[in-house]
């Protein structure tokens, strides 16, 4: 138990369909991420925030859209997904930078999204 | 952005035997850090060496970091079966939270 909670662990969804993802943290940690793994590719880094201000949008589509309504909680709503992004999502949190470091990332479980 | 890249990509070794796994990455870094994960699990933080450092313990782990090679080894010794897992280097380059994270190396360690 890392103290990252993911929900759910599995999703199937169709392209034209509307889910979302939740991350909880109860570490009192500041900052939130979220990340794709899609096998045989690094871990890709999608977004981060710093005291629910998002700081880090890597390029990703807009079909994937973040939410922090506050410092312990963090969705990802999916809309009109392709297949391609069938992957392991995983949400991680941390301090946040201290000075030049970053430190430590506490991951959760993941959820499996497929989508069909 | 950067990334780390281990080498090799598979391995496979008998219980008790050490296992040694390189990462390379190509800028200068504040930190780099090793992360295990075993199959369709989320990742485990296992050890953070500075830039500063050359190397690190931590249980039967050993990192070793040269910036000058712009590389890193991490090192599992008398290596046991609930060591088989993923293991990732991942690089801190500017801080402002961005870790950038390598493809990955399977360990099998066989009973």
């Amino acid at each position: 138990e890392t103290g990252v909670t993911q929900t759910p662990r599995h999703l199937v969804m169709g392209m034209t369909n509307k889910k979302s993802l939740k991350c909880e943290q109860h570490l009192g940690h500041n900052a939130m991420y979220w990340y794709k793994q899609s096998a045989k590719k690094p871990l890709e880094l999608m977004f981060v925030y710093n005291f629910k201000e998002q700081t880090e949008n890597n390029s990703v589509p807009s079909r994937f859209s973040p939410e922090c309504p506050n410092s312990s909680h963090l969705f990802l709503h999916l809309h009109t997904l392709q297949p391609e992004d069938s992957a392991l999502y995983l949400c991680a949190s941390s301090h946040p930078t201290s000075g030049t470091n970053t430190g430590e990332l506490f991951f959760g479980e993941g959820s499996r999204l497929t989508v069909l | 952005s950067q990334q780390g890249e281990e080498d090799p990509q598979a391995l496979s070794i008998q219980e008790g035997e050490n296992a040694t796994m390189n990462c390379s990455y190509k800028t200068s870094i504040n930190n780099l850090q090793w992360y295990r994960q075993n199959s369709g699990r989320g990742l485990v933080h296992l050890i953070l060496i500075r830039s500063n450092e050359r190397e690190k313990h931590s249980g039967r782990l050993r990192v070793t970091l040269d910036t000058s090679k712009k590389s890193s080894s991490l090192l599992i010794t008398a290596s046991r079966a609930a060591d088989t897992a993923s293991y990732f280097c991942a690089t801190d380059a500017g801080g402002n939270n961005r870790l950038a994270f390598g493809k990955g190396n399977q360990v099998v360690v066989i009973p």
